[in-house]
């Protein structure tokens, strides 16, 4: 597509409940990144998807925050059992994938967990 | 590892007046800069980078960053400033040699004054 494209846009969930962030990049990119934007706060790196290499993980907060990459094109970011703290904005971007040309950031998805 | 500081968190400034946003970074090399601007419930939208060559890089909306190396800065500047200019502003560093992610500093929130 055009751009990036993150659905829902809003998402409001009971705490405990999962929920599930998607994320479609621009046609032809290889790289995915998932990034956290809490309230008053900078973007918080999640996870990195590059072509077939394993994904960096190494910004997932705790074991009940999964992501996966279908075909390399579509990604989904899972939250298992909801807290509070969850809530945030949350930002999809893809690139090139080389050297940040192109990286390009979709309008995010708003969790709020109540 | 890389980080970014934004001194700034909230900045006000008249319409037509001059403005600059400072960024300063920690980083081993030289790397990839950014500067992303974020309006309500919008996502983030490069106003320009640097990566290479000449330190003034010029973006748009008429934007304008300068890299200094011996500062460890890349501050954001615009001549004169229009309302529609309010909205959030983030500076990033990237790693060269890897696209594996950004770190963003924490923002700073610009309002204009009619």
């Amino acid at each position: 597509g055009a751009g990036v494209s993150q659905s829902p846009s809003n998402k409001v969930t009971e705490k405990g409940k999962d929920v599930e962030l998607r994320c479609d990049p621009i046609s032809g990119h290889t790289a995915l990144y998932w990034y956290r934007q809490s309230l008053g706060q900078g973007l918080e790196f999640l996870i990195y998807f590059q072509g077939n290499s394993a994904p960096d993980k190494s910004g997932l907060p705790s074991d009940r925050f999964s992501a996966e990459r279908t075909g390399g094109s579509v990604s989904t970011l899972t939250i298992q059992r909801t807290q509070q703290e969850d809530s945030a904005v949350y930002l999809c971007a893809s690139s090139t994938g080389t050297a940040f040309y192109g990286y390009t950031f979709g309008s995010g998805t708003r969790l709020t967990v109540v | 590892a890389q980080s970014v500081t934004q001194p700034d968190i909230h900045i006000t400034v008249s319409e037509g007046a001059s403005l600059e946003l400072r960024c300063n970074y920690s980083y081993g090399a030289t790397p990839y800069l950014f500067w992303y601007v974020q309006s309500p419930g919008q996502g983030l939208q490069l106003l320009l980078k640097y990566f290479s060559g000449d330190t003034l890089v010029q973006g748009i909306k008429g934007f304008e960053a300068e890299f200094k190396r011996s500062q460890s800065s890349f501050n954001l500047r615009k001549p004169s400033v229009h309302w529609s200019d309010a909205a959030e502003y983030f500076c990033a560093v990237g790693a060269r040699g890897s696209a594996r992610q950004l770190t963003f500093g924490s923002g700073t929130q610009l309002t204009v004054l009619p």
